[in-house]
């Protein structure tokens, strides 16, 4: 059975940097697939914010690129997200989910919720 | 970036009865990468359907999708008490990824 586990800090001052790891297991992440951050601000709706593939190819949606890091640990079988900069309205529920190719988020973390507060 | 519309924004029905979810697309997208998924309180969002027609593990055959280009549906054929929730269309046809704003299902 696969499993996604977010974990990290769930307070961040604003300006500073937002990081959250997903810890995977049931699935060797340098196996296969496109392993994604996704967040919800409170309320709102969903947006995708990157990912990293297996061979660890990476993409940045362009609304967050010149802010964030996405990078994986195959030794740990983790990948992580870096947001720099963060404002409250960087607020919001972070999942880490998968992409497998020609389907779509079949797995996902439980959620972890980041305030922005100073 | 294609940006998905979702309407209506709140469905207000009765169990028992049919739900038709709307998910407008701003440009042509690919039925095989347009997906829908559920989301209750607390909770994940939870894969329905994806690609043209398949659900995901464990998902009843009351939920069907359809359409084609910029225009796609999700039917839920008999409402049951456990799908009154907030349901997302999704496309990966075009990069970023995107979603859609959301259609809630409420208990009328």
């Amino acid at each position: 059975q696969v499993q996604l586990q977010e974990s990290g800090p769930g307070l961040v001052k604003p300006s500073e940097t937002l990081s959250l790891t997903c810890t995977v297991s049931g699935y060797s992440i340098s196996s296969g697939y496109y392993w994604v951050w996704i967040r919800q601000p409170p309320g709102k709706g969903l947006e995708c914010i990157g990912s990293i593939s297996h061979s660890g190819t990476t993409y940045y949606n362009p609304s967050f690129k010149s802010r964030v890091t996405i990078s994986a640990d195959t030794s740990k079988n983790q990948f992580s997200l870096r947001l720099s900069s963060v404002t409250p309205a960087d607020t919001a529920v972070y999942y880490c989910t998968r992409h497998p190719p020609g389907a779509t988020f079949d797995y996902w973390g439980q959620g972890t919720l980041v305030t922005v507060s100073s | 970036e294609i940006v998905l519309t979702q309407s209506p924004g709140t469905l207000s029905l009765s169990p028992g009865e049919r739900a038709t979810l709307s998910c407008r697309a701003s440009q042509s997208v690919s039925s095989s990468y347009l997906a829908w998924y559920q989301q209750k309180p607390g909770q994940a969002p939870r894969l329905l359907i994806y690609g043209a027609s398949s659900r995901a593990t464990g998902i009843p055959d009351r939920f069907s999708c359809g359409g084609s280009g910029t225009d796609f549906t999700l039917t839920i054929s008999r409402l049951e008490p456990e799908d009154f929730a907030v349901y997302y269309c999704q496309q990966f046809d075009g990069s970023p990824w995107t979603f859609g704003q959301g259609t809630k299902v409420e208990i009328k």
